[in-house]
């Protein structure tokens, strides 16, 4: 088991940019999970796959943001023409279905800084 | 709308002193509240699941417990490696399987 990793672990851009961020979950997950996190607060949701399907999306995500999990593996975050308002942590997390609630496991994020 | 408050937001202790955090949490319909580590530029480490109150789950200098209100985390005899930020999450019966956060709890132990 090695974990959700994520890839980059940093990224600097300038405004206006495009960036795409890659998570790989833990391999028998059949959930995953995108959060976004600020300096001082926790993890606020953005959107939640089941397989490939996105089921849920948070009014936090623009129409600047969209995900993907192709084939029910990897996922994609991508952000388009960047703001300076969207430099935070992105965290990616995996969870495998048990029923009433699952246990989520965080990868170690992505920090992303726009200039 | 689920909401989740930590408190303190900082606590500083010296090593051997130990001391409790608390969640408050009001939710509809409570599935699961979630204590997690994080250390700086990290992402979030598990630690505890309770599911239903008067639940208490254990790990090393750790203690999770649950009332039908809030959470507290009891730190016994807590080392110099316990300081990170405590973070503390629900998931409700109406919010599919998303986490609600708290700010978390900003824990430092002096040697």
């Amino acid at each position: 088991d090695t974990g959700v990793s994520q890839d980059p672990r940093h990224k600097i851009t300038k405004r206006g940019q495009n960036v795409t961020f890659r998570c790989d979950p833990i391999s028998e997950h059949n959930r995953l999970y995108w959060y976004r996190q600020t300096l001082g607060q926790g993890p606020e949701f953005l959107t939640y796959f089941q397989n490939e399907a996105q089921l849920e999306k948070s009014r936090l995500l623009s129409d600047r943001f969209s995900a993907e999990r192709p084939k029910g593996s990897f996922s994609t975050l991508e952000i388009q023409r960047t703001e300076q308002g969207d430099s935070a942590m992105y965290l990616c997390a995996s969870s495998l279905s048990q029923g009433v609630t699952d246990t989520q496991y965080f990868g170690p994020g992505t920090r992303l800084t726009v200039l | 709308e689920d909401q989740v408050t930590q408190s303190p937001e900082a606590l500083r202790l010296q090593e051997g002193e130990s001391s409790s955090l608390n969640c408050s949490y009001t939710v509809s319909g409570l599935r699961g509240l979630f204590w997690y580590r994080q250390d700086p530029g990290k992402g979030p480490e598990f630690l505890f699941t309770l599911y239903s109150a008067g639940e208490e789950k254990e790990k090393e200098r750790l203690k999770a417990t649950l009332t039908k209100k809030e959470s507290f985390l009891h730190i016994t005899a807590p080392k110099p490696e316990d300081s990170a930020t405590y973070l503390c999450a629900v998931h409700s019966g109406g919010s599919n399987y998303k986490l609600t956060f708290g700010k978390g709890t900003l824990l430092t132990v002096n040697p």
